[in-house]
């Protein structure tokens, strides 16, 4: 699997938006950016996913760069709910079934 | 909305016995996985499971474990002889197994937490 590189935690006030970036300089042209989030001592949750273009969805949005060499979660309105780490991970789209692979994600504080 | 459930969700154990940690999966999901989280460490992967058997398996996923498919609904993960460095949370997870983008999201259940003493 293609590597991302994240910064290790961001902090963010309750009801303002934040930018989650994600650095991925290797991806190939079949790899689908894939976001996960991971409350307290809960299990990891999809948020959103994306190939080329911007993505929305009930969660999130995700913007990918033009050469998508970088992506940005986007959480709209952050919630104390919000706090987590994020992480983000690229799976190939030609692959049945293939594992996730967890790096050390982004820890997101969010303040009252 | 269908989810992953993991029983139980705590179990407490003794070095060298076994144990079994349970999951069913989202029901017409084809794909099944076992992770594993070490207290303030990365999650990471031990096993995925598809069309009754092993498709793929990390080096943590040594002869110790095993996983099995009962029946239709069941998904479990046996540790034949607990070590103390098997404590951890045990995330099970699921996915459709069709190829592409969402098609390939996998859901996770709320894990079972293992303490070996």
């Amino acid at each position: 699997d293609a590597k991302t590189t994240q910064p290790n935690s961001m902090e963010s006030n309750e009801e303002e938006p934040v930018h989650l970036p994600c650095n991925h300089s290797t991806i190939s042209g079949t790899d689908y950016i894939h976001w996960y989030r991971q409350l307290p001592s809960q299990g990891p949750e999809y948020v959103i996913h994306g190939l080329t273009s911007n993505v929305n969805n009930r969660m999130a949005s995700l913007a990918i760069a033009e050469d998508r060499k970088s992506s940005t979660l986007i959480l709209h309105r952050a919630t104390l709910r919000d706090a987590a780490v994020y992480y983000c991970i690229l799976r190939d789209s030609m692959e049945y079934g293939n594992k996730l692979v967890f790096g050390s994600g982004t820890i997101l504080r969010v303040k009252s | 909305e269908p989810e992953v459930t993991q029983t139980p969700s705590h179990q407490v154990t003794q070095m060298g016995q076994e144990v079994i940690l349970r999951c069913v999966p989202i029901s017409n999901h084809l794909y099944f996985y076992w992770y594993r989280q070490i207290l303030g460490q990365k999650v990471e992967f031990l096993v995925s499971f598809y069309n009754n058997e092993i498709s793929e398996k990390s080096e943590i996923f040594d002869d110790q474990f095993s996983v099995e498919r009962p029946d239709g609904s069941n998904f479990t993960l046996k540790i034949r002889s607990t070590k103390l460095e098997d404590s951890a949370m045990y995330f099970c997870a699921s996915s459709r197994g069709l190829a592409g983008g969402s098609r390939e999201t996998q859901y996770f259940g709320p894990g079972t937490r293992l303490l070996v003493l």
